[in-house]
């Protein structure tokens, strides 16, 4: 597509269920990241994929969180037993390549996420 | 491992004036970028501009510009003739290494008619 696309926009959800963010990116980036960003604060690293394998899956806040990314393409963030601290705006990015110089992210828009 | 320090929450001025955000880092990588994203109310992040550490020029695109200084490792953004768009939170951020940016907490920037 022209731009990354994310799904869904807003969520509302209740503390323990489990959610699913997707991120459409921009056709023909190899490279594809998400983060985190709490209210008042920057944005926290999650996860970076690489084509579909992810090589650096520390910034994950805990085991509750996983991501995949299948074809090349699009990328589901799933979150299991939600808690409120997961209340947050998820950012989905990609890039042309991984590396230095490449590393100009295009954004979606975010997946706003609440936990009740 | 990589830090970026935006030391001003919040900024506000007129329109029309210039505006200097500042923006300080660490970085363990020898080639490394840094970037000026803006976030309006829409949430969607926009590359404002963007500095190559080899690069001694500093870079201007428009209105905007930067003041780096790489010794102090200091990367400040310059809004000339500020504008009521202009109005976001604005990060700073470092790349160098392959897991993206790290970016700073940011600025949040507002512009008074």
């Amino acid at each position: 597509g022209a731009g990354v696309s994310q799904s869904p926009s807003n969520k509302v959800t209740e503390k323990g269920k489990d959610v699913e963010l997707r991120c459409d990116p921009i056709s023909g980036h190899t490279a594809l990241y998400w983060y985190r960003q709490s209210l008042g604060q920057g944005l926290e690293f999650l996860i970076y994929f690489q084509g579909n394998s992810a090589p650096d899956k520390s910034g994950l806040p805990s085991d509750r969180f996983s991501a995949e990314r299948t074809g090349g393409s699009v990328s589901t963030l799933t979150i299991q037993r939600t808690q409120q601290e997961d209340s947050a705006v998820y950012l989905c990015a990609s890039s042309r390549q991984v590396g230095p110089g490449a590393n100009v992210l295009t954004f979606g828009a975010g997946s706003r996420l609440t936990v009740l | 491992a990589q830090t970026v320090t935006q030391s001003q929450p919040e900024m506000s001025v007129q329109e029309a004036e210039t505006v200097t955000l500042s923006c300080t880092y660490d970085t363990s990588e020898n080639n490394y970028y840094l970037f000026w994203y803006k976030q309006p109310p829409s949430r969607q992040m926009i590359l404002v501009i963007r500095q190559e550490a080899y690069k001694q020029q500093n870079a201007t695109e428009n209105r905007f510009s930067v003041n780096f200084q790489k010794a102090a490792k200091s990367f400040s953004l310059k809004i000339s003739d500020s504008q009521l768009g202009d109005t976001a939170m604005y990060f700073c951020a470092v790349g160098g290494g392959a897991d993206g940016l790290t970016f700073g907490k940011g600025t949040h920037l507002i512009i008074q008619p």
